[in-house]
């Protein structure tokens, strides 16, 4: 399983964009990326996935170099309620794999 | 789509008592589900995979006679923390995944059940 790397927080204000990077220099070729949002007390919420270059829905955009060995969520003009734990996780189809969490990062947004 | 519920959403029970949890995927069918414990301010940590007709499979350091799961249909799988201590006291969530996204490998997640043991 790859092991990701994020920032442990990040701080931002109310209609700027944020964007959290996520290192995975030992992705595996059929590995996806994947973006879950987690507020306090709630289960984690599916954001995002890709695979190569970008994708976006009507939440965030994820940008994936061609390497594949990073990958960044952007968030446009996040809101107050945009605060939460982002975690970045990487894995693909091997039968029944599990997924690994990382530290994750959290974003403050301030008015 | 994908909704997956769970139940109770906060529970306290007496040290040495046995709480059940409950995890339903409401719109599909979920072949596999997954059990994770989180303590505050931390990471969700895998306990077991669960799937459709057989034994959990539990991660390293998780004991499986304290931590009973029974996934007896493809939209209900259920932990049960036998003779909980206040050590058990966390956030349990569980999480399923339809046979369509296992190439993708994309999980929903139920809102978590806090426990609390006296």
């Amino acid at each position: 399983l790859a092991k990701t790397t994020q920032p442990i927080s990040m701080d931002s204000y109310e209609g700027q964009e944020v964007n959290i990077t996520c290192s995975h220099n030992n992705i595996a070729t059929n590995d996806y990326i994947t973006w879950y949002q987690q507020f306090p007390s709630q289960g984690p919420r599916f954001i995002i996935q890709g695979y190569k270059t970008k994708v976006t829905n009507e939440v965030a955009s994820l940008f994936i170099p061609a390497d594949r060995k990073s990958s960044t969520l952007s968030l446009p003009r996040v809101s107050l309620s945009d605060t939460a734990v982002y975690y970045c996780l990487v894995g693909g189809h091997t039968g029944f794999q599990k997924l690994v969490f990382g530290t994750g990062t959290r974003l403050l947004v301030s008015p | 789509g994908a909704v997956v519920s769970q139940h109770p959403s906060w529970v306290i029970c007496k040290s040495g008592t046995s709480v059940k949890i409950e995890c339903r995927s409401l719109d599909f069918q979920a072949t596999t589900m997954f059990w994770y414990r989180q303590f505050p301010k931390q990471s969700l940590m895998l306990m077991a995979t669960s799937n459709e007709g057989s034994k959990a499979t539990y991660e390293q350091g998780v004991e499986k006679d304290k931590f009973l799961i029974n996934h007896a249909s493809l939209t209900l799988s259920t932990l049960t923390v036998t003779s909980a201590h206040p050590e058990d006291s966390s956030f349990y969530i569980c999480s399923a995944r339809t046979s369509g996204d296992l190439a993708k490998n994309i999980q929903y997640f139920g809102a978590g059940t806090r426990l609390s043991v006296l």
